[in-house]
């Protein structure tokens, strides 16, 4: 198993800044993955965090609004950048390995004024 | 792509029994997943089904058909604490990516 720590775990962020959310897994795991998750909602997956490249995006996610740096096997941290309102919403960290379980973080809820 | 769909809602009385179903259209994934998430918390995962038919861990069973393109999470004698969103979810074949289904939100009541 993981345990997967997310900081922060929340945060009121003002429209046209940006946030770094950082996410530190205990072991080190060969996939790490960003969701994105509106109250009530499912999870959406963002990206793919890869180690030592660039990250892999989802349909309708772009890397200038959404960096990901993974510089090792157990961390990962994800940007939104240039918030707006509609990026209020929870951001998941999630790990998985070569089994079928995935862990996923505390998740960081964030809303933009 | 991988579409999943699950009812939106649940209700049941504790100490009944429940099934959550899902039902997919995906190019080729490992196998089913469900996971458990309390509202404010982390999903949690439950059970995985890689071949068709029943596995049992515990109050909760999970089932899958290939063949049908369906599958389902039973829960057994529903507790309070059994109150939470349920989400089924697919591992793609090609890119490893967990993809999860719409959700559906189980209220267990008294």
């Amino acid at each position: 198993s993981a345990v997967i720590s997310q900081k922060p775990s929340r945060d009121i962020c003002q429209r046209g800044t940006s946030l770094t959310i950082q996410c530190q897994v205990d072991s080190q795991v060969t996939m790490m993955f960003w969701y994105r998750q509106q109250p009530g909602q499912s999870l959406t997956l963002i990206a793919t965090a890869n180690q030592g490249s660039e990250a892999t995006y989802e349909s309708g996610f772009v890397i200038d609004k959404f960096p990901i740096s993974r510089p090792n096997l157990t961390f990962s941290t994800l940007t939104v950048s240039n918030m707006s309102p509609e990026d209020s919403s929870i951001y998941l960290c999630s790990a998985g390995g070569l089994s079928y379980e995935q862990y996923f973080g505390p998740g960081t809820r964030l809303t933009v004024t | 792509g991988q579409s999943l769909e699950q009812p939106s809602e649940v209700t049941a009385v504790e100490g009944a029994i429940v099934q959550i179903n899902c039902t997919y259209q995906t190019s080729g994934f490992y196998g089913l997943s469900w996971y458990q998430q309390h509202d404010g918390g982390a999903p949690t995962f439950l059970s995985y089904n890689g071949l068709d038919g029943l596995e049992e861990t515990g109050r909760f069973s999970s089932f899958l058909s290939r063949s049908d393109s369906y599958g389902y999470l039973l829960l057994q004698e529903l507790q309070m604490k059994d109150s939470a969103s349920y989400f089924c979810a697919v591992r793609d074949r090609n890119t490893d990516k967990l993809i999860f289904g719409t959700g559906t939100r189980l209220q267990v009541f008294p």
